[in-house]
């Protein structure tokens, strides 16, 4: 099983910084890599697949890079509705595996 | 539009049977290359992917589960079914379905969950 470590666990950052979330995969998983934004009571909603591509309807704010085995969520700009919970999730080996998630919180 | 929307028992007893159904509006599971996932969150932790079944039916079973975890489709009645036999107190969590189509190819629209607590 491949094991995705999501660093850091929390980030505290103020409305209009930027954040930058990494993702490193315990082997190579191609660019089959997703990333999600999760609130509270809310089921997980697609921002990034295949490591770089936005998906529908996510702002321009939201970029994801990255090969094999690092990978990066970078959101430029903080706007208030982004504090939430970010996973990455691998789609190169069943079982497909998410990360722990990154708390970004509000300083 | 596509929705997705899970059913099912919101208190399980342990050793217990859990059966929740997604039924889903917007796409049909017999279109090439689509398919539905179910993925489950304890409460405060990660979401795990514990099944995913194909439109020609393939399947897959999280290994972990292999030997308690059913998925089966009823393509006509756009519902997808998840079976976990003999639930323990570690199997609580919300249960989601999930729809990967080709572009995305991946779990692009999500229901809404449904919370599922084990205990007696």
């Amino acid at each position: 099983e491949i094991v995705l470590t999501q660093s850091p666990v929390t980030l505290s950052l103020s409305p209009g910084e930027s954040a930058t979330l990494s993702c490193r995969a315990s082997q190579g998983v191609a660019s089959q890599l997703a990333w999600y934004q999760q609130k509270p009571g809310q089921a997980p909603r697609l921002l990034i697949y295949d490591a770089s591509n936005r998906a529908t309807d996510i702002p321009a704010r939201f970029s994801g890079s990255g090969s094999r085995t690092d990978f990066t969520l970078s959101i430029s700009s903080l706007e208030p509705e982004d504090f939430a919970v970010y996973y990455c999730q691998q789609r190169h080996n069943w079982p497909w595996t998410f990360g722990q998630g990154t708390k970004v919180d509000s300083k | 539009q596509i929705t997705l929307q899970e059913s099912g028992p919101s208190l399980v007893q342990p050793t217990q049977t859990l059966t929740v159904t997604c039924t889903f509006t917007g796409f049909s599971l017999a279109t090439t290359g689509v398919g539905v996932g179910w993925i489950r969150q304890p409460p405060g932790k990660a979401p795990e992917c514990l099944a995913f079944i194909y439109w020609d039916g393939e399947k897959r079973i999280s290994p972990s589960l292999n030997t308690r975890l059913t998925i089966t489709k009823d393509t006509s009645r756009n519902q997808v079914v998840l079976t976990l036999t003999n639930m323990d107190p570690v199997d609580t969590g919300t249960y989601f379905c999930a729809y990967r189509g080709v572009v995305p190819p991946t779990f692009a629209h999500w229901g809404q969950g449904t919370l599922v607590t084990v205990s007696s």
